[in-house]
């Protein structure tokens, strides 16, 4: 079985400060992990994806997460937010033998406040 | 990468109707999938679509309930079968391009309102 905890509901923070969404996994066997994110009134589209390699992936408007195989965390990060950052944003993970389903977090609400 | 487009946009339905929701797809894909998602929450897997065949469901979704069709690589629909006021949320058709270790992209949802 697969499963992906966000234990944070809420995140507030400043514009212009760093920001931190958590996300961790369990799976049984060797994990893809993804980020996507939910503009209000939007559909989700996708942020960044770890499959192998290197464990800190950028993806798209300057978000990058770090996968850590210990913790069995991949949180999401920004250096400096902006107000436009604020979604609703979702991990999901994948065991690479589930045939293609992934399993999908509750979603963490980014709030950037100016 | 893929463009879904899905109609209706949203709906207000009476209960013990039905409504078959459309999911067109840009380009052909290998996966399709149909998630159920209550506004500001997660998104539930309903089924898998299945070209050729029938679908996937997850536990506690059934075909009498949801069917499914996929008739070729670039299109589904998903029926909401005697609908109550419980079936409302929003419909979203999802696809993965490739199986594998892939992204899913999304399709803009349903809004559907069960009176």
């Amino acid at each position: 079985a697969q499963s992906v905890a966000q234990p944070e509901d809420q995140v507030n923070v400043a514009e212009g400060n760093p920001l931190t969404v958590k996300c961790t996994y369990s799976v049984s066997g060797n994990p893809y992990l993804f980020w996507y994110v939910q503009y209000p009134n939007r559909g989700l589209q996708f942020l960044l994806k770890y499959i192998t390699g290197d464990n800190l992936v950028k993806g798209s408007y300057g978000f990058e997460a770090e996968f850590n195989k210990s913790q069995t965390s991949f949180h999401l990060k920004k250096p400096s937010a902006l107000v436009s950052d604020s979604a609703l944003y979702f991990c999901a993970v994948r065991d690479i033998t589930n045939a293609g389903k992934s399993t999908f977090g509750d979603g963490t609400t980014l709030t950037v406040k100016p | 990468s893929a463009v879904i487009s899905q109609k209706p946009s949203r709906d207000i339905c009476q209960r013990g109707t039905s409504l078959t929701i459309q999911c067109q797809v840009d380009s052909q894909v290998t996966m399709m999938f149909w998630y159920r998602q209550q506004p500001g929450q997660s998104l539930t897997l309903i089924a898998t679509a299945n070209q050729g065949s029938e679908a996937t469901y997850e536990s506690g979704f059934v075909i009498d309930k949801f069917p499914i069709s996929r008739p070729n690589l670039t299109f589904s629909t998903l029926t909401v079968s005697n609908m109550s006021p419980e079936d409302s949320s929003i419909y979203l058709c999802s696809v993965e391009v490739v199986a594998g270790a892939n992204e899913q992209f999304f399709g803009p949802g349903t809004r559907l309102t069960v009176l």
